[in-house]
């Protein structure tokens, strides 16, 4: 089970978020790499991929986004919100199958 | 450019069946492991289905296990996702990933199930 917090997030442009995911599980694994991701749904959109291995950028995602964590607690940070990052964030585990969180919706004050 | 394709996407009643694709193009797609998620209306991200491109090991949901069945030809590039025995609670939108890490996805193909 992965558990996300807060479930909605409403932040001022400029200003920092936060949203953490607690794992059932622990996400590392032997071959020393910890699997959780981190995307971001806009509306209508596919998601896309922000955050690898919980730490690391997908090629092409802006510094301001930030993966932090290990073992079973992870958190996304946003350095400074811009309006293009409005839509739904959603952690997801791979080491054993995959499992998302419930997403966390972020809009803007 | 790498990109992903869904299509097969309908309008089915219940016990019904319908095979949706997956176009993969600017990557081989038999060099990747291959997933399928789905959204229901208005409700988070549910993977279902992952093809494994060593082994051909395919896994599933319990939601879909014994109704769904993922399979691929590399030969055409694509993956599918053969769904039988469809219920109301299948319906949902359908993408097809790559990877471990979903770092491509296609835009999606609309299953309605409805009498």
């Amino acid at each position: 089970v992965m558990t996300q917090t807060p479930l909605s997030l409403s932040v001022t442009p400029g200003q920092p978020a936060s949203i953490s995911c607690k794992s059932s599980q622990i996400l590392l694994h032997s071959d020393g790499k910890t699997y959780l991701y981190w995307y971001l749904q806009k509306a209508g959109q596919p998601p896309q991929p922000l955050i690898y291995e919980a730490t690391t950028r997908f090629s092409g995602v802006p510094e301001r986004f930030s993966g932090s964590g290990s073992g079973t607690d992870f958190t996304l940070r946003i350095s400074r919100v811009e309006a293009e990052d409005v839509g739904v964030y959603y952690c997801m585990q791979a080491i054993n199958l995959y499992t998302f969180g419930q997403g966390t919706r972020l809009d803007l004050k | 450019q790498v990109q992903l394709m869904e299509s097969g996407g309908g309008l089915v009643k219940p016990g019904g069946s319908l095979r949706l694709s997956c176009a993969a193009s600017g990557f081989t797609l038999g060099d990747y492991y291959m997933s399928w998620i789905r959204q229901a209306p208005g409700k988070g991200l549910e993977w279902i289905s992952y093809s494994s491109y060593i082994d051909n090991t395919t896994y599933y949901a319990d939601s879909v296990k014994g109704r769904f069945t993922i399979s691929r030809d590399d030969a055409e590039n694509s993956l599918y996702l053969q769904m039988n025995s469809l219920r109301v609670e299948d319906t949902a939108v359908y993408y097809c990933a790559r990877r471990v890490g979903l770092d491509v996805w296609g835009q999606g193909t609309t299953v309605i199930v409805s009498s």
